[in-house]
């Protein structure tokens, strides 16, 4: 969906470094939400946040932060990397008051490598 | 945690059949949605239903809900190789949240 984007769509990093992924939305959704995705194991929430105030931690938040800087961008920072957070990163926005339920509307992706 | 499951891990038909995956889940909720993974790429989604709904349509798609045995399937009628991709279901509960299943992959043959 172009509405949300992801960058960078693909990166390879070495294990302690610090990296960033950014989402960036035009639907002028209040949510959004940061997941993994490993094979197998489906997508799993790292965290989510309600407006620019409001972070949450999902359910495998441990190695991740987030800063919502603005309503349109939710950053994903790994302080410092490490090979099983190799994965594939999804960026999700939604809008539940505008009567769409919690249908989530997901960026391209992030594809991971951590040597 | 895993709040759905969806059955089975992968399927294969021919052009033209019918595809039914099945998906189950825990607790008690608002709504279930599936959605749509073509390889490597986002989401898309495809269909919610209510809790209080028991079966939607949406052009070749049809899902259905019991709440008695949380369970829902997703029925894709005659498919084509375009449909080929993974279905996720996701369940919400209260006012937050999705959780995803792990996804049935389909593959449809020409």
């Amino acid at each position: 969906d172009a509405d949300v984007t992801q960058t960078p769509r693909n990166r390879i990093t070495k294990t302690g470094k610090r990296i960033m992924l950014e989402c960036s939305q035009t639907k002028g959704h209040d949510r959004m939400y940061w997941y993994r995705q490993d094979p197998g194991l489906g997508l799993r929430l790292i965290y989510y946040s309600f407006d620019v105030k409001d972070i949450n931690k999902g359910e495998i938040s441990d190695g991740y932060s987030v800063s919502r800087q603005a309503q349109a961008k939710f950053s994903l920072s790994l302080e410092s990397a490490i090979p099983n957070q190799t994965a594939l990163y999804f960026c999700a926005t939604s809008d539940p008051l505008r009567g769409e339920q919690e249908t989530q509307y997901f960026g391209p992706g992030t594809r991971l490598l951590v040597l | 945690s895993q709040q759905g499951e969806e059955d089975p891990q992968a399927l294969s038909i021919q052009e033209g059949e019918n595809a039914t995956m099945n998906c189950s889940y825990k607790t008690s909720i608002n709504n279930l949605q599936w959605y749509r993974q073509n390889s490597g790429r986002g989401l898309v989604h495809l269909i919610l239903i209510r809790s209080n709904e028991r079966e939607k349509h949406s052009g070749r798609l049809r899902v259905t809900l019991d709440t008695s045995k949380k369970s829902s399937s997703l029925l894709i009628t005659a498919s084509r190789a375009a449909d080929t991709a993974s279905y996720f279901c996701a369940t919400a509960s209260g006012y937050s949240t999705l959780t995803f299943g792990k996804g049935t992959m389909l593959l449809v043959s020409p």
